[in-house]
């Protein structure tokens, strides 16, 4: 099956902005894969972020935002707090069923 | 309130089986695809299998290709994960996923696979 990649970790301070980033290995990544950015904290269920991409779910705040980006999806939070510390997934759609990245650990400092 | 609540899991022996479940419940159950993720220890998180609202579809990870079998009940709100020949390397939180943009997660029922 595909191989999905992320940035292993990342570091933000506090108010700052970061871009996390997802790629496949089969190509560029594309809408048709349906991409998606979930937000995964010790001891909690995963929490759906981005869908489609481009979309906020109802209750994501509005500083997480997504795009395709030169091949890539990515995640990019503008405004960082120290809640937004937490391992994040892509998980795109592949025609053998769904693959999810590695996962960013992102530390708010 | 959409709830979705997993439970079966626990310490099997290699080679063992277990029958995991998730109780749907706060929402039209049959209207949506449903999935199964885990979380080894210490690992990222892995899609592993997934079935169409009226069960006519099922995908899986390779790993688990001829021992897993997803199925529902949409009669009774539930989602099924079969686990035969089960290895050490299925030892992992179990999570339940449902919803047109993967909405709903449940809290997760924990797998054990050790002798």
């Amino acid at each position: 099956q595909a191989v999905v990649t992320q940035e292993p970790s990342l570091t933000v301070s506090p108010g700052g902005t970061v871009t996390l980033t997802c790629g496949s290995s089969t190509g560029a990544v594309t809408s048709g894969q349906y991409p998606y950015w979930l937000q995964k904290k010790p001891g909690q269920a995963p929490r759906t972020l981005i869908y489609d991409a481009t979309y906020r779910q109802s209750w994501t705040p509005a500083r997480f935002s997504g795009s395709l980006l030169g091949g890539k999806v990515a995640l990019t939070l503008s405004g960082a707090q120290p809640e937004d510390e937490a391992e994040y997934y892509c998980l795109l759609l592949f025609s053998g069923g769904w693959v999810f990245g590695g996962g960013t650990k992102l530390t708010v400092l | 309130e959409v709830q979705l609540v997993e439970s079966g899991g626990g310490l099997v022996q290699p080679g063992g089986s277990l029958r995991l479940s998730c109780a749907a419940s706060g929402f039209t159950f049959s209207n949506y695809w449903m999935t199964w993720v885990r979380q080894a220890p210490g690992k990222g998180l892995e899609w592993v299998a997934n079935i169409k609202q009226d069960g006519s579809e099922k995908y899986y990870v390779d790993s688990v290709k001829g021992r897993f079998t997803i199925s529902r009940d949409n009669a009774n709100n539930f989602l099924n994960l079969q686990m035969n020949s089960l290895r050490a390397e299925d030892t992992a939180m179990y999570y339940c996923g449902s919803g047109s943009h993967y909405d709903y997660w449940g809290q997760g029922t924990l797998v054990t696979v050790s002798s």
